[in-house]
């Protein structure tokens, strides 16, 4: 099956500061996808990670509040800068996997806590 | 715009009970995916199944099995012989196409946890 190294797989910040999460695919993939998860609820997509180009935020995030990276297929960052408390959450990647790409596997996930 | 609707927020069953997690979607795509995801309270998001919109096929695999009626919009799953390890939320899932291939993103529910008591 899929491996999707994600890191940290967990961090307690103080407000004000940024982290950058890693994720490692074990091997290439156009796209990839980070999420959020805040607490008790289900899960937002944040951007889609393209390779060579920037990448696609939804509605209500922006490229100043979580700027991703894309260096290769194989690997992204997310990062979440200037935290504030409401910015706790799981942060989780995923890359499209399996025939057709079509199975979505993730990361184990990035719980972060701002205080 | 797509929509998964997992209208059970919480269920508590017994040990060796069976228990059916509902799940609802909307897409205005003729091809779309849906899947089922495990969470544990570890946080990582297990996937379980993947269903294509054209085989609507049930699937059994083990404990495990799915329902999908395109008829009702429906892809609910059944857990046949609960075990307190089957304690999670539990996700469904969407997605459709994008134009250009095969890439995509994922709609979710808000979840279903799943208590199972000793």
């Amino acid at each position: 099956s899929a491996v999707i190294s994600q890191k940290p797989s967990r961090d307690i910040c103080q407000r004000g500061t940024s982290l950058t999460i890693q994720c490692q695919v074990d091997s290439q993939v156009t796209m990839m996808f980070w999420y959020r998860q805040q607490p008790g609820q289900s899960l937002t997509l944040i951007a889609t990670a393209n390779q060579g180009s920037e990448a696609t935020y939804e509605s209500g995030f922006v490229i100043d509040k979580f700027p991703i990276s894309r260096p290769n297929l194989t690997f992204s960052t997310l990062t979440v800068s200037n935290m504030s408390p409401e910015d706790s959450s799981i942060y989780l990647c995923s890359a499209p996997r399996g025939q057709g790409n079509t199975e979505a596997f993730f990361g184990q996930g990035t719980r972060l806590t701002v205080v | 715009a797509q929509k998964v609707t997992q209208a059970q927020t919480e269920i508590s069953v017994v040990e060796k009970e069976d228990v059916t997690l509902d799940c609802v979607y909307e897409t205005r795509d003729t091809t779309y995916y849906l899947f089922w995801y495990k969470q544990p309270p570890s946080g990582e998001l297990v996937f379980l199944i993947r269903r294509n919109s054209f085989d609507e096929q049930n699937e059994i695999s083990g404990r495990y099995s799915w329902n999908f009626q395109k008829s009702t919009s429906s892809f609910n799953f059944t857990i046949t012989a609960s075990q307190v390890v089957d304690s999670a939320v539990y996700f469904c899932a969407l997605t459709g196409l994008l134009k250009g291939g095969s890439n995509y993103k994922l709609t979710f529910g808000k979840g279903t946890l799943l208590t199972v008591n000793p």
